[in-house]
């Protein structure tokens, strides 16, 4: 499977700033995902982010809030805007592995917001 | 209705004792199928995808009933390091991301 990497690993912001998240992976790959994991909670996808364009958005998650980049098939870039406390929460980005539809998950970034 | 139900549990179990998770589907669409496992602070790592011949690594065992649209991880002769969170996902015909339960906390008692 890819190795992934994501920066930061974790981060204390105050509320009304912006935090943007990388993600790289060692392979090109076709689909990343973006999820969150509130605490206590279990996975919800943000969006996929697409190469060469616009990211795809879930229901409840909108592009001016968290604006996405897909610059190439190994990087992405996920930005959390105008935080607050209610976006503390763990950011992870995730890759297709291939024909199989498994996905593989980089170590998350831990946001906090006071 | 949720995508994904799971008892979130948690499930205390001895050492060497045999466990079973099941985890329930809405979508009857639903293409694909896995078990997911993450330790505490740490990202999922994928365990097993679930195949419709039901699938075996080892001392897990995956099956997926469609009529009933349910999957089942069942864990043989448990281990201390087998304590985590079991995850489930699917993921829906003509998509591509998954949509994960709540999670089932396992705990291996010794």
């Amino acid at each position: 499977s890819a190795v992934i990497s994501q920066k930061p690993s974790r981060d204390i912001c105050q509320r009304g700033t912006s935090l943007t998240i990388q993600c790289q992976v060692d392979s090109q790959v076709t689909m990343m995902f973006w999820y969150r994991q509130q605490p206590g909670q279990s996975l919800t996808l943000i969006a996929t982010a697409n190469q060469g364009s616009e990211a795809t958005y879930e229901s409840g998650f909108v592009i001016d809030k968290f604006p996405i980049s897909r610059p190439n098939l190994t990087f992405s870039t996920l930005t959390v805007s105008n935080m607050s406390p209610e976006d503390s929460s763990i950011y992870l980005c995730s890759v297709e592995g291939g024909v199989t539809y498994e996905q593989y998950f980089g170590p998350g970034t831990r946001l906090t917001v006071t | 209705r949720k995508e994904v139900e799971q008892d979130p549990g948690p499930f205390n179990v001895p050492e060497g004792a045999t466990v079973a998770f099941n985890c329930t589907y809405s979508n009857s669409a639903s293409q694909s199928f896995f078990w997911y496992r993450q330790d505490c602070r740490k990202e999922p790592k994928l365990l097993m995808s679930v195949y419709s011949s039901g699938n075996e690594d080892g001392r897990f065992t995956a099956q997926l009933n469609r009529a009933s649209q349910y999957i089942s991880l069942l864990i043989r002769d448990s281990k201390l390091s087998d304590s985590a969170t079991y995850l489930c996902a699917v993921i829906k015909t003509g998509a591509n991301n998954l949509f994960f339960g709540t999670g089932t906390r396992l705990t291996v008692i010794p």
